[in-house]
């Protein structure tokens, strides 16, 4: 069975900087590319970022393009999302996903992490 | 961007009755390898998306057959052939043909 679990939201100042992570298991974590997608209270949905299952390729949205870095480590099974200048519309559910193939290149998600909850406040 | 606008944002049904959500894309979703990357999504309350369509019309893993994809190019079609009360939830239509991939804003789905 596939699980996703992401770790590491909570409150943060803007201008700070935070680093998800999602544990994954149930499948070969480097056969496939992953992602990252965020929600913000009551609204819908916005890409975030993605990465290839070798690392080798990301790919970001313009919004946090210079200001979020996506990483894996495929011995430890796990996604990364590094967040720096951290700004108060980037208040959100941060979901962790996987996408259907090696390459995050006409793909989808198939399968979704419960979610964590970034809040920048001050 | 590739902008996807789906009608009706708000959608009271009736159980065992039919539902049917339209996502119309601002550029055709054909890829270059000749697939069209439009898929589904239901968000129950309070909890993550969960994949039912992918490429149109093909039903992922567990979905139960009354949901059904179609369309081509710019214009697609979820329907619910009998609404039961587990599907309540917001459905986004979503795009991976090009980046950024992008979502409807969403269609609730919801009974009288």
């Amino acid at each position: 069975e596939v699980q996703l679990v992401e770790s590491g939201g909570g409150l943060v100042q803007p201008g700070g900087s935070l680093r998800l992570s999602c544990a994954a298991s149930g499948f070969t974590f480097s056969s496939y590319a992953m992602g990252w997608v965020r929600q913000a209270p009551g609204k819908g949905l916005e890409w975030v970022s993605a990465i290839s299952g070798s690392a080798g390729t990301t790919y970001y949205a313009d919004s946090v393009k210079g200001r979020f870095t996506i990483s894996r480590d495929n011995s430890k099974n796990t996604l990364f999302l590094q967040m720096n200048s951290l700004r108060v519309e980037d208040t959100a559910v941060y979901y962790c996903a996987k996408v259907v193939r090696s390459i995050a290149v006409a793909a989808t998600f198939d399968y979704w992490g419960q979610g964590t909850l970034i809040t920048v406040s001050s | 961007d590739i902008v996807l606008t789906q009608t009706p944002l708000s959608s009271p049904v009736t159980l065992g009755q039919p539902a049917s959500i339209s996502c119309r894309s601002s550029h055709s979703l054909v890829h270059s390898d000749g697939n069209t990357y439009l898929s589904w999504l239901q968000q129950r309350p309070g909890q993550p998306p969960r994949l039912l369509i992918y490429k149109i019309s093909n039903r992922f893993s567990g979905v139960p057959d009354r949901f059904s994809g179609s369309g081509a190019e710019t214009d697609f079609t979820l329907k619910i052939s009998r609404v039961e009360a587990e599907d309540v939830g917001v459905y986004y239509c979503t795009q991976a043909t090009q980046f950024p991939w992008t979502f409807g804003q969403g269609t609730k789905v919801e009974i009288k």
